[in-house]
């Protein structure tokens, strides 16, 4: 148990709905990552929050967001929803130091499109 | 951004055989981690390699860094029918702690 939590487990969606999900940090971790993983493929990194604020993204559109509270858990939402969204998706946390590279990993949300 | 890659892409081995791994990547980085992951599940953190170190051991695991071919192995030694999962190298650039995952080496080790 890496002490990242996910939810919810599963989710179904219909195209062009939108979709939040959530993530709370293991406990003195002010960095959470989300990564999207398609079925058989290794994750990809959507962005990073550092202290409420976000710090580095990767190569996905605008329509996902996302947030982070003061007590470091976060949100990903996905507006307009389409069927290649369907995936794992996984966020991690990590403290942000340069010499602690390690990031703990939460048990992840799968979510489908329809 | 750059990705590792994995080879071999599905691996099948008896129970006490061993497992090895390799991972390329493309540029300069900080560090280089191999993580698991079970049946689709959450990924476990394995075993970080700093780009200043050669070799590391943790356990049944040891991995190898060569930054001069930009790559990294994976070895499990004397491998258990708990270690069947699939396992992903992630490489970190300096500056920040983003990681660039390959798409994952399957392994199955038969009882």
């Amino acid at each position: 148990e890496t002490g990242v939590t996910q939810s919810p487990t599963h989710l179904i969606k219909t195209r062009g709905q939108q979709v939040t999900l959530r993530c709370s940090s293991q406990s003195g971790h002010n960095t959470v990552s989300w990564y999207q993983q398609a079925l058989g493929q290794g994750p990809q990194f959507i962005f990073q929050y550092y202290r409420e604020e976000e710090n580095g993204r990767g190569n996905f559109p605008p329509r996902f967001s996302g947030l982070q509270f003061p007590n470091y858990s976060s949100e990903l939402n996905v507006n307009a929803l389409e069927l290649d969204d369907s995936a794992l998706y996984l966020c991690a946390s990590s403290r942000r130091d340069p010499r602690e590279f390690e990031q703990y990993f939460g048990p992840g949300t799968r979510l489908t499109v329809t | 951004s750059q990705q590792g890659e994995e080879d071999p892409q599905a691996l099948s081995i008896q129970e006490g055989e061993n497992a090895t791994m390799n991972c390329s990547y493309k540029t300069s980085i900080n560090n280089l981690q191999w993580y698991r992951q079970n049946s689709g599940r959450g990924l476990v953190h394995l075993i970080l390699i700093r780009s200043n170190e050669r070799e590391k051991h943790s356990g049944r695991l040891r991995v190898t860094l060569d930054t001069s071919k930009k790559s990294s192995s994976l070895l499990i030694t004397a491998s258990r029918a708990a270690d069947t999962a699939s396992y992903f190298c992630a490489t970190a650039l300096y500056g920040n702690n983003r990681l660039a995952f390959g798409k994952g080496n399957q392994v199955v080790v038969i009882p």
